[in-house]
C-alpha cells in the first residue's frame, strides 16, 4: 500500500460545479497534513493545512478523518483559476519534518 | 512568507557532466530541503541541508551523487553529478515556515 493515495483523475468539473478530492495515508502516527496545489511546470504552493476539527477557506474546505486516515478537500463554485493538480501531503511520523507526498489529483475545470 | 529564488530554472546538459542549483532565501531559515521530481511521480525528498553540518540524504540518494553546500542560513546549493538521462526531473529546495513549507520555483533538468 503506498503511504499517501489519492485519485489521479483526472476530474473534469464545469464552472461552479463542487467537487471533493480524497487522500488516504497509511501511518496512524502521523500527525501534519497540507493540500498544496500545483499548477503545470510550477512548483507546488500550499493551500491549505488540514486540523483534527476541519477547516475552511473561503470555497476551500478540509476535513481529517484519523480514524480512517482519510483526508478530504472539497472545493465549492468551482472556477476555471481551480484547474491544477492537487497533492495530498502527510508528515513521516517517524521523521516529523519529512513530508510524504501524494502523485496528485488532476482537477479541469471548463467553461 | 519566506521569497526563495532558485537558479537555473531549466538546463539541458549532456551525460556525464555536472549542474549546480543555487537556491537563496530571503530570510534566514535552520533547515532547507531538496527534493526531485520526476516525470509522473511525487516529490521525493532528496536530503535536508542544516547550516554548519553535512546534509542528510534519505534512502536511494548518496552525497557523492548530489553533494550539497549550506554555507549560511540563506543559501543553499545542490549538485546533480556525472549525469545520465535517469537524472532528468525537476529539482527543487524548500523552507519550512509556521504555516507549511515554501518551494523555490524549480529547475527542470534535461540530460541528453
Amino acid at each position: 500500500r503506498k503511504e499517501v493515495e489519492q485519485d489521479p483523475g483526472p476530474f473534469n468539473v464545469p464552472e461552479g460545479a463542487t467537487v471533493a478530492f480524497n487522500c488516504t495515508y497509511s501511518n496512524s502516527a502521523s500527525q501534519s497534513f497540507f493540500w498544496y496545489r500545483q499548477d503545470c511546470r510550477k512548483e507546488p504552493k500550499l493551500l491549505m493545512s488540514v486540523y483534527s476539527s476541519g477547516n475552511e477557506d473561503g470555497r476551500f474546505t478540509a476535513q481529517l478523518n484519523r480514524a480512517s486516515q482519510y483526508i478530504s478537500l472539497l472545493i465549492r463554485d468551482s472556477k476555471l483559476s481551480d484547474s491544477a493538480t492537487y497533492l495530498c501531503v502527510v508528515d513521516d511520523a517517524g521523521n516529523n519534518r519529512k513530508l510524504i507526498w501524494g502523485l496528485g489529483t488532476s482537477l479541469a475545470v471548463n467553461p | 512568507s519566506a521569497v526563495i529564488s532558485q537558479k537555473p530554472s531549466r538546463d539541458i546538459c549532456q551525460r556525464g557532466t555536472s549542474l549546480t542549483i543555487q537556491c537563496q532565501v530571503d530570510s534566514q531559515v535552520t533547515m532547507m530541503f531538496w527534493y526531485r521530481q520526476q516525470p509522473g511521480q511525487s516529490l521525493t525528498l532528496i536530503a535536508t541541508a542544516n547550516q554548519g553540518s553535512e546534509a542528510t540524504y534519505e534512502s536511494g540518494f548518496v552525497i557523492d551523487k548530489f553533494p550539497i553546500s549550506r554555507p549560511n542560513l540563506t543559501f543553499s546549493t545542490l549538485t546533480v553529478s556525472n549525469m545520465s538521462p535517469e537524472d532528468s526531473s525537476i529539482y527543487l529546495c524548500s523552507v519550512e515556515q509556521a504555516s507549511g513549507y515554501t518551494f523555490g520555483s524549480g529547475t527542470r533538468l534535461t540530460v541528453v
